[in-house]
């Protein structure tokens, strides 16, 4: 199947900052990737669709502005928290649709942000 | 709108018990339902979904349009299925692209 990853795994910033995550398809090209947050013990909720070559499209109530998405290869998708704070701090997991297999999503492993 | 549900945060059984997650669903039209699992320390996995008809590990779902539901069973549960289980639906409104996951249960298998 698919292969997704995620980097970091695992990042601690101070409030105020700006944080990079990376979410990459490492064997295929992936039009298409999801940006989903997680709470602990919570479900995950959709922030917002990445296209390549496209802007993102948001969910309600998700700042585009906050939380912003580049797609700028069909390999590489990006997520920055900017201006980072403790209620940031989350569970955030990407995903892609792989092309041939169209219902089914290929999940990354996920990055925990913590805000202190 | 479109809404999963799963009424059970979690569900703790012996191994060799029978085991069903619920699912129910809302939505206009006929969408697409899955069942994702997340082992601990693992990422999220498809494990089955309705349109393919097969069993995954022994587990087994059935769509039931008159019900709107979606349960996952499996008539003997073994310790390696304690996980997390995501129950999730896509439409054709979102170009049957985007889920919508339920809160998810939590599946226990104890010796």
């Amino acid at each position: 199947g698919a292969v997704v990853s995620q980097h970091p795994s695992w990042v601690i910033c101070k409030s105020g900052t700006s944080v990079k995550i990376e979410c990459r398809s490492l064997d295929f090209q992936a039009t298409t990737m999801f940006w989903y947050r997680q709470f602990p013990k919570q479900s995950l909720m959709l922030m917002a669709t990445s296209n390549e070559g496209s802007k993102a499209t948001y969910e309600q109530g998700v700042e585009k502005d906050k939380f912003l998405i580049n797609h700028a290869s069909l390999t590489l998708s990006t997520l920055t928290v900017t201006s980072a704070h403790p209620e940031d701090s989350s569970f955030y997991i990407c995903s892609t649709t792989y092309r041939n297999l169209r219902y089914e999503q290929y999940f990354g492993p996920g990055t925990r942000l913590t805000v202190t | 709108a479109q809404r999963v549900t799963q009424p059970e945060k979690l569900l703790s059984v012996f191994k060799g018990a029978p085991v069903e997650l619920k699912c129910n669903y809302s939505y206009s039209g006929s969408p697409e339902l899955f069942w994702y699992v997340q082992y601990s320390r693992q990422r999220l996995q498809l494990l089955l979904r309705h349109i393919s008809r097969e069993s995954i590990k022994g587990f087994t779902a059935d769509l039931n349009k008159g019900e709107t539901s979606f349960h996952l069973k499996k008539p003997f549960a073994q310790e390696e299925d304690s996980a997390m289980y995501y129950c999730a639906l896509s439409g054709r409104s979102t170009g049957f692209q985007k889920l919508v996951f339920g809160t998810g249960t939590r599946l226990l298998v104890s010796p």
